[in-house]
């Protein structure tokens, strides 16, 4: 069965402390991996589609990479409102749904 | 260009129940997508449709029903409600199937 593992769960950085987010991923067929940015009580944010291995895309402070098992987002000089929670989803083989991880809580302190 | 909206935003209903809640994609997208998000976990999927057609449907019981309407608009039901359907229901719109999803944001339900 497709597995999409996120972690941590929760991250505390300062202002300005880079660091990287994980999701690891088993599943068959890989055809996107998928990243979201999600604030208390609201639907997900689209930040990222990846669909092979070696691919990289920025945008701001973030940057997402992709390999043959994991992705990561790695997160450069964060600001406070950069604070929420990042959710990683993959879609794979011929179902059409997305697979998502339960996501990593980011808090950044001023 | 809007982006995808839902309604209602909040919904109380008692055990037993049913519910009605909407959704209208992004102006030319033609796939629709509902997930299920609990507290402090992912959102998980119930179903997708694509041009009317049920094109996916996830491990959910057959209270929940869903449609697509001409104008690419959908309704998802959910029937005989439970405690545990508490949730925020999530709807994402896609160009197609395979695309990537843009969510709205969301009807919170609460079950008493």
């Amino acid at each position: 069965e497709d597995q999409v593992t996120q972690s941590p769960e929760a991250l505390r950085l300062q202002e300005g402390e880079s660091s990287s987010l994980n999701c690891s991923y088993t599943v068959s067929g890989l055809r996107g991996l998928f990243w979201y940015r999600q604030d208390p009580g609201k639907g997900p944010e689209f930040l990222f589609t990846l669909y092979s291995a070696g691919e990289e895309k920025e945008k701001e402070r973030l940057k997402a990479t992709l390999t043959k098992k994991e992705s990561f987002l790695h997160i450069t000089a964060p600001k406070p409102e950069d604070s929420a929670t990042y959710l990683c989803a993959v879609q794979a083989g011929n179902n059409n749904d997305m697979r998502f991880g339960a996501g990593t809580r980011l808090t950044v302190k001023p | 260009d809007a982006g995808v909206t839902q309604s209602p935003t909040h919904l109380i209903k008692t055990r037993g129940q049913q519910v009605t809640l909407r959704c209208s994609p992004i102006s030319g997208h033609k796939s629709v997508s509902w997930y299920q998000q609990v507290l402090g976990q992912g959102p998980q999927f119930i179903f997708q449709y694509y041009e009317k057609e049920e094109r996916g449907r996830g491990n959910f019981p057959d209270r929940f029903s869903a449609r697509q309407f001409p104008n690419y608009s959908s309704e998802l039901n959910v029937n005989a409600l439970l405690l545990g359907d508490s949730a925020l229901y999530l709807c994402a719109s896609s160009l197609f199937t395979t695309d990537t999803q843009y969510f709205g944001p969301g009807t919170r339900l609460t079950v008493l």
